[in-house]
């Protein structure tokens, strides 16, 4: 079956325009994360979907960030009035359910602030 | 803040010598996971372990979680160009919120 799917995969803005990034995840994927990684660098953690629990949003970084899930499915992570340290890739992964279980990464989207 | 440092942060190396990468933190993890990384793709899960102690081979690759479950190795024994990448070693600190490590950059010259 299709894995994570992300769009766009590369997205270069100007300072201070709204940005969305896309996510569909795996189909029957209950859980979804959306992690930032720097140039090079290890992934930090931003935003996790359960369910239809309310989201744990404790790593999003400011309020010009903020994401949401649609039925259950598709993920949008919005980014306003960007900056250039918002300059990253932005990766999404969705696993079935428990946290040892595998969680399947998109390709990431490569966003440039200019 | 609860972090996980990988070394050594790059690593050249010519085909068919061995290698280890190393996982450390200060905290206690329920479970940690290794992924490996190519350029211009997510990561891709290489190993799950929950038990202290607990060692893991995946063909040449060995993984192992320290007895207090606050460290973790990977081992390559002859490595080869194919394993080139970014590895990164995750930590559940017993929720699903996953902390990443630095990552460790990993060149094999044929």
């Amino acid at each position: 079956g299709a894995g994570v799917s992300q769009s766009p995969s590369n997205k270069v803005t100007e300072k201070g325009k709204d940005v969305e990034l896309r996510c569909d995840p795996i189909s029957g994927h209950t859980a979804l994360y959306w992690y930032r990684q720097s140039l090079g660098q290890g992934l930090e953690f931003l935003i996790y979907f359960q369910g239809n629990s309310a989201p744990d949003k404790s790593g999003l970084p400011s309020d010009r960030f903020s994401a949401e899930r649609t039925g259950g499915s598709v993920s949008t992570l919005t980014i306003q009035r960007t900056q250039q340290e918002d300059s990253a890739v932005y990766l999404c992964a969705s696993t079935t359910s428990g946290y040892t279980d595998t969680q399947y990464f998109g390709p990431g989207t490569r966003l440039t602030v200019l | 803040t609860q972090l996980l440092e990988q070394s050594p942060q790059f690593l050249s190396i010519q085909e068919g010598e061995n290698l280890t990468v190393y996982c450390n933190s200060s905290s206690v993890f329920s479970s940690l996971q290794w992924y490996r990384q190519e350029p211009g793709e997510g990561p891709v899960l290489l190993v799950t372990v929950v038990t202290g102690g607990e060692v893991k081979k995946l063909k040449r690759l060995t993984f192992q979680f320290g007895d207090a479950r606050k460290d973790s190795s990977l081992h390559i024994t002859a490595a080869q160009p194919g394993d080139t990448g970014l590895y990164l070693c995750a930590g559940a600190p017993g929720t699903y919120k996953y902390i990443f490590g630095t990552g460790t950059r990993l060149k094999v010259l044929a």
